[in-house]
C-alpha cells in the first residue's frame, strides 16, 4: 500500500544547532517528496521539494536529502531559529499529496 | 497569509446536522484539494478538483460528504448528518496542475460535532 511516515514524534534542538528530520515512505512510484511545515492554528506551509530522480536539493537553510535505495526522505534545517519550531510533515506526490504523521519541532533558546 | 480563504473558521454542530464548508482557492489555480486534518495527525486527503471536473474522490470517504465546484473557482465541501467522528478540522489548498507538491493551504475550517 501507499504510506508515508515519520521516525520520531518530537525533536527538540538548541537554537543555532541543525536539525534533521527523517521520513520513511513505500510508494516508489511517487513523483516527487516534499517537506511541509505547520504552525499552530494554520495550514500547511510549502518547504521544499524533490524530484524521485535527484537524491539532493538545498533551499534557503534547508536541504532534502532522498535515498531511493531505503526510501528514505530527510529535512535538515542549518542554524534552526525560533521561527522553524512547528510541526513537519513529509508528503508523497503523484496526482495527490499523501502526508505522514508528523514531527514536532521544538526550538530551545 | 497564502490567498487562500476558508470559512467559516470554526462551526460546531449537533449530530445529525448538515454543515457546509466554502473555499476560494487562488484566482488562478485550476487545482483544489479537500483534506482532513484531525489532532497530531498528517492532513488525509478526501478529494480534488481540476477546474469544476472532481477528478479523485477518496474511497474512505463516505457518501454522507460531498463537494463541489461549479464555476471552476470557489469550492464547497457539505456534510450530510454529521456524526462526531466528523469532527476535524478541513483544510483546502489549490495550486497549479503543473505545480505537482506545492499546495497553498487555507487556514482550515475546524468543526465540531456534539
Amino acid at each position: 500500500g501507499e504510506s508515508v511516515g515519520l521516525h520520531l514524534p518530537t525533536l527538540s534542538v538548541q537554537e543555532g544547532d541543525n536539525s534533521i528530520i527523517n521520513c520513511a515512505y513505500s510508494n516508489s512510484a511517487s513523483d516527487y517528496f516534499i517537506w511541509y511545515k505547520q504552525e499552530s492554528g494554520k495550514g500547511p506551509q510549502f518547504i521544499i521539494d524533490i524530484r524521485s530522480n535527484m537524491d539532493k536539493r538545498q533551499g534557503q537553510r534547508v536541504t532534502v536529502l532522498l535515498n531511493k535505495t531505503v526510501k528514505h526522505l530527510s529535512l535538515q534545517i542549518a542554524a534552526t531559529q525560533p521561527g522553524d519550531s512547528a510541526v513537519y510533515f513529509c508528503a508523497e506526490s503523484k496526482d495527490k499529496l499523501t502526508f505522514g504523521g508528523g514531527t514536532r519541532v521544538l526550538v530551545k533558546p | 497569509d497564502t490567498g487562500v480563504s476558508q470559512d467559516p473558521r470554526h462551526k460546531i454542530t449537533k449530530r445529525g446536522q448538515n454543515v457546509t464548508f466554502r473555499c476560494d482557492p487562488i484566482s488562478e489555480h485550476n487545482r483544489l484539494y479537500w483534506y482532513r486534518q484531525t489532532l497530531g495527525q498528517g492532513p488525509e486527503f478526501l478529494t480534488y478538483f481540476q477546474n469544476e471536473a472532481q477528478l479523485e474522490k477518496s474511497r474512505l470517504l463516505s457518501d454522507r460528504f460531498s463537494a463541489e465546484r461549479p464555476k471552476g473557482s470557489f469550492s464547497t465541501l457539505e456534510i450530510q448528518r454529521t456524526e462526531q467522528g466528523d469532527s476535524a478540522m478541513y483544510l483546502c489548498a489549490s495550486s497549479l496542475d503543473t505545480a505537482f507538491g506545492e499546495l497553498f493551504f487555507g487556514e482550515g475550517s475546524r468543526l465540531t460535532v456534539l
